[in-house]
C-alpha cells in the first residue's frame, strides 16, 4: 500500500483480556518495527522483523507480548493477559533497512487502552 | 538507560523566529542521527537525518548540526511557521543488521502566530 496501515486504531479492552494489533507494512517493505509510545514518553523499540523472520525481540516487555509476520508482509502484535500498564500507543513501522540512515515510515498507531 | 535525550520537553517561539530543538546521547557508536515530527493521532514523519560523520545538513527551512565531541545534535527551523508546530523526536540508529532507532522523549514546540 501506499503508506503503513494499522489497525484497530482505538481499542478499549478489560484487564485480562487478549488483543491483538495489526500492521499492514509498505509493500516490498522488507523490515518491520514494533513500537509503543506511553504517556509522556518516548517511543520505546519492541522487536524487529526482517522478512518473517524476528531476530531482534529485545524489546518485548514480558512473554505476555508475542509478535508474528507472515508472507514477508502484515505482521500482528499480540498481548495477552493485558494488564493496565500495557496502556499505551502501539507504532508499527517499515523501511527497506539497506543501510544508510534507516529511515522509517509510521502508520497511524494503535491507541489501547487498558480498564 | 537513556541512550538519547531530549531535555526540554517543550518550548515556544513566535512565527518567523528560529526555533532550535536539541538532543543529547550517549553511544558513541551511534552512526546516524534523524529528526521526526509528530502530530497529534498521527504516526511520526520523518524530517532530516545526518551521518555521525557530517556535522550539518541542511534541508530547506531545516539545519540539524552534530557535535560528537559533546554528544549533541541540534534541529534550526527558520523561519518557524505555525504549521511547524508539533512534538519533535530525535532518534539515532545503531546501525547493524537490526539498524533500528532509538528515540528522545520528544520535545513539544509551539510556534506563536
Amino acid at each position: 500500500g501506499a503508506g503503513v496501515s494499522q489497525s484497530p486504531s482505538n481499542k478499549v479492552t478489560e484487564k485480562g483480556k487478549d488483543v491483538e494489533l495489526r500492521c499492514d507494512p509498505i509493500s516490498g517493505h522488507t523490515a518491520l518495527y514494533w513500537y509503543r509510545q506511553s504517556l509522556g514518553q518516548g517511543l520505546e523499540f519492541l522487536i524487529y522483523f526482517q522478512g518473517n523472520s524476528a531476530p531482534d525481540k529485545s524489546g518485548l516487555p514480558s512473554d505476555r507480548f508475542s509478535a508474528e509476520r507472515t508472507g514477508g508482509s502484515v505482521s500482528t502484535l499480540t498481548i495477552q493477559r493485558t494488564q493496565q500498564e500495557d496502556s499505551a500507543v502501539y507504532l508499527c513501522a517499515s523501511s527497506l533497512n539497506r543501510g544508510g540512515a534507516n529511515v522509517l515510515t509510521f502508520g497511524a498507531g494503535s491507541r489501547l487502552t487498558v480498564l | 538507560d537513556q541512550q538519547v535525550k531530549q531535555n526540554s520537553p517543550s518550548l515556544s517561539v513566535q512565527e518567523g523566529r528560529i526555533s532550535i530543538l536539541n538532543c543529547d546521547y550517549t553511544n558513541s557508536m551511534f552512526d546516524y542521527f534523524l529528526w521526526y515530527k509528530k502530530y497529534p493521532a498521527e504516526g511520526p514523519t520523518f524530517l532530516i537525518s545526518i551521518s555521525s560523520i557530517k556535522d550539518k545538513n541542511e534541508d530547506g527551512r531545516f539545519t540539524v548540526f552534530l557535535n560528537k565531541s559533546a554528544k549533541h545534535l541540534s534541529l534550526h527551523i527558520v523561519p518557524s511557521q505555525p504549521g511547524d508546530s508539533a512534538v519533535y523526536f530525535c532518534a539515532a540508529s545503531v546501525g547493524g543488521a537490526t539498524n533500528k532507532l532509538i528515540f528522545g522523549t520528544g520535545t513539544l514546540l509551539a510556534v506563536q502566530p
